[in-house]
């Protein structure tokens, strides 16, 4: 069974802090990764994308991905309240007849302190 | 705006209903969809891979029968909870994806939350 993990938080960062978001995966030939933000009760939205090693950054998102490690993670620059959510890490994985589906980490929840 | 379109958003019936969901992806053609379900403070568990045309692809554990997917068209995936009973009260999460760019993220629908009385 291909695995994503995640801790599961809930992790907490005072306001303007650096929040570190971690995900390793177990599917060698993954090679798409994908950051989304849950709020509660609401459904995912997509924050970053990242397919080769090494980092991407998008405003206050940095994206980081090392294949080697099967590991990748998403920094939040300046974090905010609004930030406060849960951060699913998704990877793309082998399905019936090609590299498309996806599985979801458990998530992390972030709070962001004011 | 959104790319993805999922209703209803809320769904309440009584034990032994049927209740379709539907998802559409609003400006590009999907001839995939996926199916997921979220139960409270649990991630999201993908059901099934709608296929446009052919059969859908579900995952271990999930009954056939019991989520019926329909992908009759290019922009239109249904998924009908047959005599739903409580303890399929969730949240069901629908999503698509350009097909024609590789590597692309998914789009998800806004959800659906399904409670079963």
């Amino acid at each position: 069974q291909k695995e994503v993990e995640q801790n599961s938080g809930p992790l907490s960062v005072p306001e303007g802090a650096i929040a570190s978001l971690n995900c390793t995966y177990s599917d060698r030939g993954s090679q798409s990764f994908f950051w989304y933000r849950q709020y509660s009760g609401k459904s995912p939205e997509l924050i970053m994308s990242i397919y080769s090693n090494g980092d991407k950054e998008d405003g206050r998102f940095t994206a980081q991905l090392n294949k080697a490690s099967q590991y990748v993670s998403l920094l939040i620059r300046d974090s905010q309240p609004s930030d406060s959510a849960t951060y699913l890490c998704a990877v793309n994985t082998r399905g019936q007849t090609s590299y498309d589906k996806v599985i979801f980490g458990p998530g992390t929840s972030l709070s962001v302190i004011p | 705006g959104a790319v993805v379109s999922q209703h209803p958003s809320w769904v309440i019936c009584k034990s032994g209903t049927s209740v379709k969901i539907e998802c559409r992806s609003l400006d590009f053609q999907a001839t995939t969809m996926f199916w997921y379900r979220q139960f409270p403070k649990q991630s999201l568990m993908l059901m099934a891979t709608s296929n446009e045309g052919s059969k859908a692809t579900y995952e271990q554990g999930v009954e056939k029968d019991k989520f019926l997917i329909n992908h009759a068209s290019l922009t239109l995936s249904t998924l009908t909870v047959t005599s739903a009973h409580p303890e399929d009260s969730s949240f069901y999460i629908c999503s698509a994806k350009r097909q024609e760019i590789s590597n692309q993220p998914q789009h998800f629908g806004d959800g659906t939350r399904l409670s079963i009385l």
